[in-house]
């Protein structure tokens, strides 16, 4: 069975907060996906890590950072955000990087104030 | 163009219903194709891969025409249950670690 665990499920933060938002999976999948979501629109890619290596990054601010501890791990760090980067961000994995299908964790809703 | 498009709907059919959704893509040299599904608030959840031989799973069918470029989902015997939005996703030939998705056709299945 597929599994892709994202941890907080809601997020409020202010724009002064750090804050982290974590994602796990256990499926042995190699690469794994930072996307951003926003209302009635489609998800938007962020990050792509490779073999636990950064090998995308779509030109997002740098007030989100992300890290890949392991191949298992991935966390996206926010810092100084905007009410505007409220959204449903989700983080997906697959077995490789290339075309492979991508499976995604339930999302975690942030808000900022 | 946009590098992926859908028809938005909404699709209103009743129970039992077949329903076909098209779904273009501007790349030709796009080499995955998928199509999600997503309820309202939750993840998109992987509904089938489209092989350039189609690809059928109960009552849904992928097809893919690269002549045309584009790729259809054919649902038969719509449930109730079936009611969401469907995403098309193409990788992107010069990246293909990139999923694009499109914006997502909204089903609605009413008894």
């Amino acid at each position: 069975d597929t599994e892709v665990t994202q941890t907080p499920k809601h997020l409020v933060m202010g724009m002064t907060n750090k804050k982290s938002l974590k994602c796990e999976q256990h499926m042995g999948h190699r690469a794994m996906y930072w996307y951003k979501q926003k209302a009635k629109k489609p998800p938007e890619l962020m990050f792509v890590y490779s073999y636990e290596k950064l090998s995308i990054n779509e030109s997002v601010p740098s007030r989100f950072s992300p890290e890949c501890p392991n191949s298992s791990l991935l966390n996206l760090h926010l810092h100084a955000l905007q009410p505007e980067d409220s959204a449903l961000y989700l983080c997906a994995s697959s077995h490789a990087t290339g075309g492979t299908e991508a499976f995604f964790g339930q999302g975690t809703r942030l808000t900022v104030v | 163009r946009k590098e992926v498009e859908q028809d938005p709907g909404p699709f209103n059919v009743p129970e039992g219903a077949t329903v076909a959704f098209n779904c273009t893509y501007s790349n030709s040299a796009s080499q995955s194709f998928f199509w999600y599904r997503q309820d309202c608030r939750k993840e998109p959840k992987l509904l089938m891969s489209v092989y350039s031989s189609g690809n059928e799973d109960g009552r849904f069918t992928a097809q893919l025409n690269r002549a045309s470029q584009y790729i259809s989902l054919l649902i038969r015997d719509s449930k109730l249950s079936d009611s969401a939005t469907y995403l098309c996703a193409v990788t992107n030939p010069l990246h293909t670690d990139k999923l694009i998705f499109g914006t997502g056709t909204r089903l609605q299945v009413f008894p």
